[in-house]
């Protein structure tokens, strides 16, 4: 069973496009996270979610909306995509810990080719 | 996000200890130090984590420093499949991970 699973794994898409990745956990966590991982292999927190309220904003364009319908679900919307966007996009989940004693666990990614 | 430094990039020969060096000397006393590795086309997975003392699991062995303004991740025997990107970071609360540069790791056969 995967614990953090992303779909689609690969997306190639034409600028101006609207797209969503989707993320699923069946860990119980109560926190989940989308990372950007650009061509230089920088991973960068893009928001977190916390019992569904967003709890850290990147500075992300508003063309990106986290949606979070559930604990278990966190899915990423973007509008308007750029040659920018393109990247690999995580998605990961914890169990909120206010001492930050815990691990993180992520998924195996979502490469975004915008063309 | 808390600052850590890390060389961009180290090689081991199989089946010797890895030494990973991580420099954070802005670390507060709440910060938990982790360690998470990201192998070629796949997610980051964690490796290891503490906060003062010590510790070992199945993968790794942490060591830090007394003063906490450094850590090394020890691989008792690299083998090929511990070549990745190792990230170590600080954690300053429960909702965050930011990641760094990260080390390289090359194992050579």
């Amino acid at each position: 069973d995967t614990a953090v699973s992303q779909t689609p794994k690969y997306l190639v898409t034409q600028m101006g496009n609207d797209k969503s990745i989707k993320c699923e956990q069946n860990l119980g966590h109560d926190t989940m996270y989308w990372y950007k991982q650009d061509s230089k292999k920088f991973l960068k927190i893009m928001f977190s979610y916390n019992n569904k309220e967003l709890i850290i904003n990147e500075t992300v364009p508003n063309r990106f909306s986290p949606k979070s319908p559930d604990k278990a679900h966190l899915n990423l919307h973007i509008n308007s995509l750029e040659l920018g966007d393109s990247a690999v996009y995580f998605c990961a989940s914890s169990q909120h810990d206010r001492a930050a004693n815990t691990e993180a666990f992520f998924g195996q990614g979502t490469r975004l080719t915008v063309v | 996000d808390a600052k850590t430094t890390q060389p961009n990039s180290m090689e081991s020969n199989e089946e010797e200890p890895v030494h990973l060096p991580c420099n954070h000397s802005t670390i507060s006393g709440t910060d938990y130090i982790h360690w998470y590795r990201q192998l070629p086309s796949q997610g980051p997975e964690y490796v290891i984590h503490g906060l003062t003392s010590n510790v070992n699991n199945r993968m790794a062995s942490l060591a830090i420093a007394e003063d906490r303004k450094s850590s090394t991740l020890i691989l008792h025997r690299a083998t090929l499949r511990d070549a990745a990107v190792y990230y170590c970071i600080l954690r300053p609360t429960g909702n965050q991970f930011y990641f760094g540069t990260g080390t390289s790791l090359t194992v050579i056969p």
